[in-house]
């Protein structure tokens, strides 16, 4: 167990609707991380937050948004879906003290788009 | 910007013996850190050994060894008396000491098959 948490784990939904995702990182950790990761394929950074502020953006499409919580639990918001949404939805979290850490991943959560 | 490469798609090992997995990247950093991740059929992330590239020793984790190579920017790992339960995705991972995301870069991943 990782110690991050990612609700729901499967989530299965229609095109153009909206869903939101949730991460509880571990404790003490101040950073989360989204990835997406598509059939067979490796995974593509999306968003980063650091104690409630955006810190680095990837390949986010703009009918995606993302916030953390002050208590730094951190939601993925997907609007608009398209059936290419469809897609393992990683959080990870790290403590990103002065020395680089490893991201400790939650169990995903699986987006089906019918 | 980074980029990492696994050249093998896919992999097959028999039980028991040993397996090597290619990675390469590309960086203009001089200081960095260097994963390998596993993804098993239950798709969790496992993190499976780092290393930070100055050091010279290889890492280690118990069967899985790592031949680091930085002039040839390469980040071989292997798996030594590969068990049934190290079939998996694997993927090769590098991040720079700052601590934005984008600066953790993923490769696209080595299928490995374990026959029994």
């Amino acid at each position: 167990d990782s110690g991050v948490t990612q609700t729901p784990k499967h989530l299965i939904t229609a095109t153009g609707q909206r869903v939101t995702l949730r991460c509880s990182p571990r404790s003490g950790d101040l950073s989360v991380y989204w990835y997406q990761q598509s059939l067979d394929q490796g995974l593509q950074f999306l968003i980063q937050y650091y104690n409630g502020e955006e810190r680095a953006k990837g390949n986010i499409l703009e009918r995606f948004s993302a916030q953390q919580f002050p208590d730094l639990h951190s939601e993925l918001n997907l609007s608009s879906l398209e059936l290419g949404d469809s897609a393992l939805y990683f959080c990870a979290s790290s403590v990103d003290g002065t020395a680089p850490e490893k991201l400790f991943f939650g169990s995903g959560t699986q987006l089906s788009v019918l | 910007a980074q980029t990492v490469t696994q050249s093998q798609p896919e992999m097959s090992v028999q039980e028991a013996e040993t397996v090597t997995l290619s990675c390469t990247y590309d960086t203009s950093e001089s200081d960095y850190y260097l994963f390998w991740y596993k993804q098993p059929p239950s798709r969790q992330m496992i993190l499976v050994i780092r290393q930070e590239a100055y050091k010279q020793q290889n890492a280690t984790e118990n069967r899985f060894s790592v031949n680091f190579q930085k002039a040839a920017k390469s980040f071989s790992l292997k798996i030594s008396d590969s068990q049934l339960g190290d079939a998996a995705m694997y993927f090769c991972a590098y991040r720079t000491l700052d601590n934005y995301g984008q600066n953790f870069v993923f490769g696209p991943g080595t299928r490995l098959s374990v026959l029994p």
